[in-house]
């Protein structure tokens, strides 16, 4: 079992659009559709943000959107805002009711 | 609205268990799978296991020999007991409410920070 690696930075300024990779194996992302995303800022608690690779939980904003392709999985956010400043974390299911986490990105809004 | 909220001693000796409380409100735990997540200081995060309403319980294979995830109906609580610790095991414990084994948690603690020194 090993971390997904995600990029440990990504920067935009407010309104253009970045993406977060998350890259695992055959045994996690490249295998299942089951690829979840968490926003957390500092002090509190982890959001869900998308879940089973490109669903959006209810009050989520449509500016956050999933992807995969092959073995990386990927978080875009349009229209960045000021607020999107946080750290994201991907998870991917690997099998036999376990999970794998990313290392975390840090999203700095210029 | 749920609402989780872990509880414990803020330090624990090497060697010895660490052992921490989830209390749940606004929600039962007599159902969903409740799961102990945690995160060393500048480290990623890493899934503990999780407790499904009927009992069952399934756990991180690295960490496996060492965690006990159980809980009590009565009380709305879960709990994690990690033993022979290190200061490897340093780290803030989240708990969550996960709506299926797939990485899908709608709801989290705050996090408490638990750390190993003697």
């Amino acid at each position: 079992q090993s971390a997904l690696t995600q990029p440990a930075s990504v920067s935009g300024s407010p309104g253009q659009s970045i993406s977060i990779s998350c890259t695992g194996t055959n045994s996690d992302v490249g295998t299942y559709n089951f690829v979840s995303w968490y926003q957390r800022h500092p002090g509190k608690a982890p959001k869900l943000m998308i879940y089973e690779g490109n669903k959006r939980p209810s009050g989520v904003s449509n500016r956050f959107s999933g992807s995969k392709s092959g073995n990386k999985a990927s978080l875009t956010i349009s229209g960045l805002q000021a607020e999107d400043e946080a750290d994201y974390y991907c998870c991917s299911y690997e099998g036999s009711s376990t999970l794998v986490f990313g290392g975390g990105t840090k999203l700095t809004v210029l | 609205q749920v609402q989780l909220q872990e509880s414990g001693p803020g330090l624990v000796k090497p060697s010895e268990t660490l052992s921490l409380t989830c209390t749940v409100s606004g929600g039962s735990i007599s159902s969903y799978y409740w799961s102990w997540i945690r995160q060393p200081p500048g480290k990623q995060l890493e899934w503990i296991g999780f407790i499904y309403y009927s009992g069952t319980t399934k756990y991180n294979p690295s960490l496996k020999s060492r965690v006990t995830i159980s809980r009590d109906t009565s009380k709305n609580q879960f709990y994690l007991n990690l033993s022979s610790v290190t200061a490897a095991d340093t780290a803030v414990f989240y708990c969550a409410r996960g709506l299926d084994t797939f990485g899908h948690f709608d709801y989290w603690g705050q996090g408490t920070l638990v750390t190993v020194s003697s």
